[in-house]
């Protein structure tokens, strides 16, 4: 079974914080992604890596980054958070060889910044 | 711009049938996913269609008419464990993922 591990469930930060989200896959998938996922609202991609050290810019990438420095790690930053990053955060992966692959979500993060 | 609908909302009786639909208007079409999402979970993978048709798997069956921008989840012999939300996303002409909002599905006894 794949495996996509978020490092938190419920995290709390002040306005202003930097802020790491963690996500991990154990079954060598080329691609990742970053999406928020608020009420009435579908899922938005943030950002997305195809490969390692590679990122690319989805619809709402203002106010984050990310890093990509081994296959399986990405990572989602918030370099000063705000009010309105409070959302549930979902990281997912697929395997890559065709867009059409399935992607694979971790639990979540739901990131409340106060 | 690029737009998913499904309904907000929908009830049904345990043991019966219900049908979730999906409209979308997407520059370009490479194949629509049904996502299934339980409370406070991640979504889990259920179908994808590129064809028309329809595809049946198990208690759960997929529609698509691509000349309508057209789906449905057709969801049979309905169980409480499939009180969920489920989302539909349609992969565009650049291959992204565009997202519906998903419907919420309460299951009654």
């Amino acid at each position: 079974d794949v495996k996509v591990t978020q490092s938190s469930r419920y995290l709390v930060k002040r306005t202003g914080e930097k802020v790491f989200l963690e996500c991990v896959q154990d079954m060598d998938h080329e691609n990742m992604f970053w999406y928020r996922q608020d009420p009435g609202l579908g899922l938005r991609l943030i950002y997305f890596s195809y490969d390692v050290k590679m990122k690319e810019k989805g619809d709402i990438p203002e106010g984050y980054s990310v890093s990509r420095e081994k296959k399986e790690r990405f990572s989602l930053i918030l370099e000063s958070a705000s009010t309105n990053q409070t959302s549930m955060y979902l990281c997912a992966s697929s395997p890559g060889t065709r867009h059409t692959d399935t992607q694979y979500f971790g639990p979540g993060t739901r990131l409340t910044v106060l | 711009g690029q737009n998913i609908d499904q309904p907000t909302e929908m009830t049904a009786t345990e043991g019966a049938i219900v049908q979730i639909n999906c409209t979308y208007q997407t520059s370009g079409f490479n194949g629509l996913f049904w996502y299934q999402q339980h409370a406070g979970e991640a979504p889990t993978f259920l179908s994808y269609n590129v064809l028309d048709g329809l595809e049946e798997k198990g208690r759960f069956s997929s529609f698509l008419s691509r000349s309508k921008g057209y789906s449905y989840l057709l969801l049979k012999e309905l169980q409480m464990k499939d009180s969920a939300s489920y989302l539909c996303a349609v992969l565009d002409s650049n291959y992204q993922l565009i997202w519906g909002a998903g419907t919420k599905l309460i299951i009654k006894p």
